[in-house]
């Protein structure tokens, strides 16, 4: 089946801590993205990457890092520059001007 | 990007038609006008996209008048699992990166 994938659904981290999220897709997308969410509200950019081994950032780039080494694979590191890491954050991927196609999530909870 | 506003939210019961309208009174030339829905815990889907007049699919239609300022979702005979956020996003286009800008979206609520 095609489709993209995150892992884990949910995570724990404690203060100071580096903790990196999973993203694959096996759609032959060029494109993928990654988004936060915070209760109630809209989806915000944090990173995007039009081709491998290039990205940019988005609009709350800060505190988090990308790599794009593998067109399939998109990790997102929320580093412990972030001060207000709780969120649920999304991935998703494209190709063209066509569609995002967002995968399930991964709620991280900062204890 | 263009900035979208839609309303905050809307109740609506089964079998009814929803329309929803978006303003983007500053978007672009090659802008598209895209449609997602998202349910909670759940990454958006998309509904549908459009660039001008009107289109249809399974799920919905979307009206695009001439001067490309506003548009509105139409979703016909919705159920009780069309509750959802819907968002309207202008932009998608490959110069940008294809960036989408999200903004609160619109919380429909459909009831028995």
């Amino acid at each position: 089946d095609g489709g993209i994938t995150q892992s884990p659904k949910y995570l724990f981290r404690k203060e100071g801590q580096n903790v990196t999220l999973s993203c694959e897709q096996n759609l032959n997308h060029d494109a993928m993205y990654w988004y936060r969410q915070d209760p109630g509200q809209g989806l915000r950019l944090i990173y995007y990457s039009q081709i491998v081994n290039d990205f940019q950032k988005g609009d709350i780039a800060e505190g988090y890092s990308v790599s794009r080494e593998k067109k399939e694979s998109f990790p997102l590191t929320v580093t412990s520059a972030q001060k207000n890491p709780t969120a649920f954050y999304l991935c998703a991927s494209s190709i063209t001007n066509n569609e995002q196609f967002f995968g399930p999530g991964t709620r991280l909870t900062v204890l | 990007l263009a900035k979208t506003t839609q309303p905050i939210s809307m109740d609506s019961y089964e079998g009814q038609e929803v329309n929803i309208t978006c303003s983007h009174n500053n978007i672009a030339t090659n802008d598209y006008i895209t449609w997602y829905q998202q349910f909670p815990s759940q990454g958006p889907r998309f509904i549908i996209q459009g660039y001008k007049t009107k289109v249809t699919n399974e799920v919905a239609s979307l009206f695009i008048p001439a001067d490309r300022k506003s548009s509105t979702l139409s979703l016909p005979r919705v159920s009780l699992s069309d509750t959802a956020v819907y968002y309207c996003l202008v932009g998608a286009n490959k110069a940008a990166g294809n960036k989408l800008t999200f903004g609160g979206g619109t919380r429909v609520l459909v009831k028995p």
